[in-house]
Order: C-alpha cells, then structure tokens, then sequence
C-alpha cells in the first residue's frame, strides 16, 4: 500500500464548477501538506502550504487538512478551463524535507 | 526573482553512459532536492542537499549521486544509465531552515526530461 493514495482521475467537471480534490496517509509523522499543480511537461508549480491541521485559503483555493482522519483536501471554485492541469499533492514529516507525492488527480474543466 | 532554473532541457543518451544534471535554485534558498519522475512512479524523492551536505537520500541505488556547491547550486551525476532512468528530473529549492514550522515551502523547476536508447 502506498503512504498516499491519490484518485487518478480524469476529474471532468463544466467551467464555473467547484472541485474537489483528495488525498489519504497513513504515515501520521506527515506535518507538512502541499498541492501542486503541474501542466503537461512542465514542472510542479506549488499552490497550497499547510502546517499540521486547518483550513487555508488563497483566492479561489481553499486547503484542508485533517489529520486525525488522515485526509487532505483541496477545492477549486469557480473554476477555469486554464484550471485543467493534473494536481499532486505532497507532504513531509517534520524536519524532513523529503516529499512524498500521490500519484496526481488530471482535471479537466470544460468550457 | 528568479526562479528555479534547470539545465539542460532535454538530454538523449545511450544505455551504460553517464549524465550530469545542474539545478540553480531561487537566490537565498540554501536547500536543494532532487526528483524522479516517471508515468509508472510518479514523483520519487532522490536526495537533498544543504550547505554543501546531503541531507536526506531517497531509494535509490548508488548510480545516481549528487552534490552541492557553495553556491548553493545542486548537479547530479546517473552513471550506466539503464532504460529505466528515462524519466523527468526535477529538482526544488526551499531557504533550508525551519523556524516556526514553515520555510518547507519547495518550489520546483521545469526539469530535465532524460531518454535512455
């Protein structure tokens, strides 16, 4: 079993939808939440940073992490056809740089 | 600022040959660590480096190493290079301490895409 399991998708949702998009751990040392956004062959482009659990949000992006159920989430509103990318998300344990990755969730926001 | 910049793009080589990859991280971040990515694996944590130091190394056999300048610059050398290396190398920078819980932020390059022949 991986330490984060992320459904691959393909995610298709209408332009102007709101997203959802999640990850499971098992690893409970994890501390450190990210998601990246990552378009075809270019690099991951960080969107969301959490420390331990909470909400963050950053305009049209909101983080969650909960870490007594071992789940992160991150929505998407009002969303953008420029919003179609695959989406990874990441995290570490504390004091540790070293990130592990879900396999990526591909979005597809159609217009 | 800059961001993270990585050279070269795009790199072909033979099975059994060796390859060198540089990474220059965003100016002030001392913390450089490398990826592998592959379609089967995904995102795989390689190695970090700070201050010259690796850090951390991820599971991966001996052919691939790196290292680290004063300058905070990053290479990374795969010797006898199998089909299977053929992946995209990315590398991430981050200012490298850890006051008050942050400064883990990791931002990413545009990689290095790698064919192995």
């Amino acid at each position: 079993q991986k330490e984060v399991e992320q459904d691959p998708g393909p995610l298709s949702v209408p332009e102007g939808a709101i997203v959802s998009l999640n990850c499971t751990y098992s690893n409970s040392a994890f501390q450190y939440f990210m998601w990246y956004r990552q378009y075809s062959r270019k690099g991951p482009e960080l969107l969301m940073y959490t420390y331990s659990s909470g909400n963050k949000e950053d305009g049209r992006f909101t983080a969650q992490v909960d870490k007594s159920s071992k789940y992160i989430s991150l929505f998407i509103r009002d969303s953008q056809p420029s919003d179609s990318a695959t989406y990874l998300c990441a995290m570490s344990a504390k004091g540790r740089r070293a990130l592990t990755f879900g396999s990526g969730t591909r979005l597809q926001v159609q217009p | 600022k800059a961001g993270v910049t990585q050279t070269p793009r795009y790199l072909i080589k033979t099975r059994g040959q060796q390859v060198t990859l540089s990474c220059s991280p965003i100016s002030g971040h001392r913390s450089v660590s490398w990826y592998q990515q592959t379609p089967g694996q995904g995102l795989q944590f390689l190695f970090e480096y700070f201050s010259e130091t690796q850090r951390n190394k991820g599971n991966f056999p001996g052919r691939f190493s790196g290292r680290q300048f004063s300058n905070s610059r990053s290479e990374m050398n795969v010797s006898t290079l199998e089909l299977g290396d053929s992946a995209l190398y990315l590398c991430a920078s981050s200012l490298g301490t850890w006051a008050g819980g942050t400064n883990n932020e990791q931002f990413f390059g545009p990689g290095t895409r790698l064919t192995v022949l």
